[in-house]
């Protein structure tokens, strides 16, 4: 079973700041995924990247497949972007492909 | 957009109690998934169905048990409810594997 690692746990910015998010997991995968879960509960995909690196606004996913290691980075950051930011693995095969998650980072902007 | 819609989003219980959790899709996906969400362990799956009345257990599947007699709706069944249940339940599907899931707003459960 895949072992998902994220850091850090929670991260206070200040508003602007650039703001990177960590994971690392244990075993090959077929693809990585960031979520983002704003208070209240409601999930959002943000990014699924098996190479490379991904661009979407501020937000920037890349995923180094050697090293078995992804990062989430917010450029410019605001207050909105305060949120659980959560990292999930998919293993291989078909319809079995199913998601290992991670226990998420905290992030807090401050105005 | 990919509606997921789960049947409640506070829903308070008693021990012992039989309880059904709800979710509904409406975009026609094969795929649909029961997860619960706790502090400190993050999301763990309860069971997912890749089909209609097709269904496999997740990591934790002890105490629960699913239904889906159609593809937009998979139901969660607590058979018998317990404190340790209390939890965050959520509730996604998605269209092919590999594809992204989206999920539903959450059922915050009490077990009293």
């Amino acid at each position: 079973k895949n072992e998902v690692e994220q850091s850090p746990q929670n991260l206070t910015a200040q508003e602007g700041e650039f703001i990177t998010i960590n994971c690392s997991y244990s075993v090959g995968i077929s693809a990585l995924h960031w979520l983002q879960q704003h208070p209240g509960g409601g999930i959002v995909s943000l990014f699924m990247l098996s190479s490379g690196k991904k661009k979407h606004g501020r937000l920037i996913a890349t995923i180094n497949i050697q090293e078995k290691h992804s990062s989430l980075h917010i450029t410019a950051s605001h207050p909105r972007d305060s949120a659980v930011y959560i990292c999930a693995v998919g293993n291989s095969g078909g319809s079995n492909y199913k998601l290992t998650f991670g226990k998420g980072t905290l992030l807090t902007v401050n105005p | 957009d990919v509606k997921v819609t789960q049947s409640s989003r506070y829903l308070v219980k008693r021990t012992g109690e039989k309880v059904f959790l709800e979710c509904v899709q409406d975009m026609d996906h094969e795929n649909m998934f029961w997860y619960r969400q706790d502090p400190g362990l993050g999301l763990r799956l309860i069971y997912f169905s890749y089909d209609v009345k097709m269904k496999e257990k997740g990591d934790i599947p002890e105490g629960y048990s699913v239904s889906r007699e159609k593809k937009e709706r998979f139901s969660l069944i607590l058979e018998s409810a317990s404190t340790n249940q209390t939890s965050m339940y959520l509730c996604a599907s998605r269209d092919f594997p590999r594809q992204p899931q989206h999920f539903g707003d959450g059922t915050r459960l009490s077990i009293l």
